[in-house]
């Protein structure tokens, strides 16, 4: 899988959008990108993912830049349940269900 | 419909002993990987079962082990249980596995503490 690096950890205010980052710099071309989250003593979450265009959901919008070398999870309006680690992880859709999960960025969303 | 299902919650052994942990796949799901979450090494992979068939496998010792059943239901197995296997277990579901990507869905876990 492709190394991704995310910030540690960020702070958001509540009712703001809340923008992270992550760089995959060595991504390759049947690679797509995903994002989850885990709230703490939870299993993760799936959020998104995306090849190279934008996509948007219920949850939030990835944004993928054109040479794919990195990309922004946005949670439009961050509410304190938005509170969690949030993990970008790069992979082929053919690697059956094995994720690397990385460290994540620690949101923390504040009142 | 009910979400994926571990079984114990939580669990305490010690040095020496085995262990089986139990996960319960969404209906309707055939994959079941289970994951190892520690605070040094974060959220590993163990291995994906599909069709009662291992499909991969993690960087993990043989003492690890699983298995899934045709009813999809899998259980993972850890004998000659040390310290550093103190952690939550993850299951996680999949409708199928490889292709196009269909979400996966996370157990609450299973937390294990070995003294």
């Amino acid at each position: 899988d492709a190394k991704t690096t995310q910030p540690p950890s960020m702070d958001c205010a509540e009712g703001r959008a809340a923008n992270l980052p992550c760089n995959h710099s060595t991504i390759s071309g049947n690679e797509y990108v995903y994002w989850y989250r885990q709230i703490h003593s939870q299993g993760p979450q799936y959020i998104i993912h995306g090849l190279k265009n934008n996509e948007t959901n219920e949850m939030a919008s990835l944004i993928i830049t054109e040479d794919r070398k990195s990309s922004t999870l946005i949670l439009p309006h961050a509410t304190l349940r938005d509170t969690a680690v949030y993990y970008c992880i790069v992979r082929p859709p053919s690697d059956g269900n094995q994720f690397y999960f990385g460290t994540g960025t620690s949101l923390t969303v504040i009142p | 419909k009910a979400g994926v299902t571990q079984t114990p919650r939580y669990l305490i052994k010690t040095r020496g002993q085995q262990v089986t942990l139990s996960c319960s796949p969404i209906s309707g799901h055939r994959s079941v990987s289970w994951y190892q979450q520690t605070p040094g090494q974060g959220l590993q992979f163990l291995f994906e079962y599909f069709s009662e068939t291992q499909r991969n496998k993690g960087n993990f010792p043989g003492r690890f082990s699983g298995r899934q059943f045709s009813n999809s239901r899998s259980e993972m197995n850890v004998s000659t249980l040390e310290l550093g296997d103190s952690a939550l277990y993850l299951c996680a579901s999949r409708r199928t596995s490889g292709g196009l990507y269909n979400e996966q869905f996370f157990g609450p876990g299973t937390r294990l503490t070995v003294l």
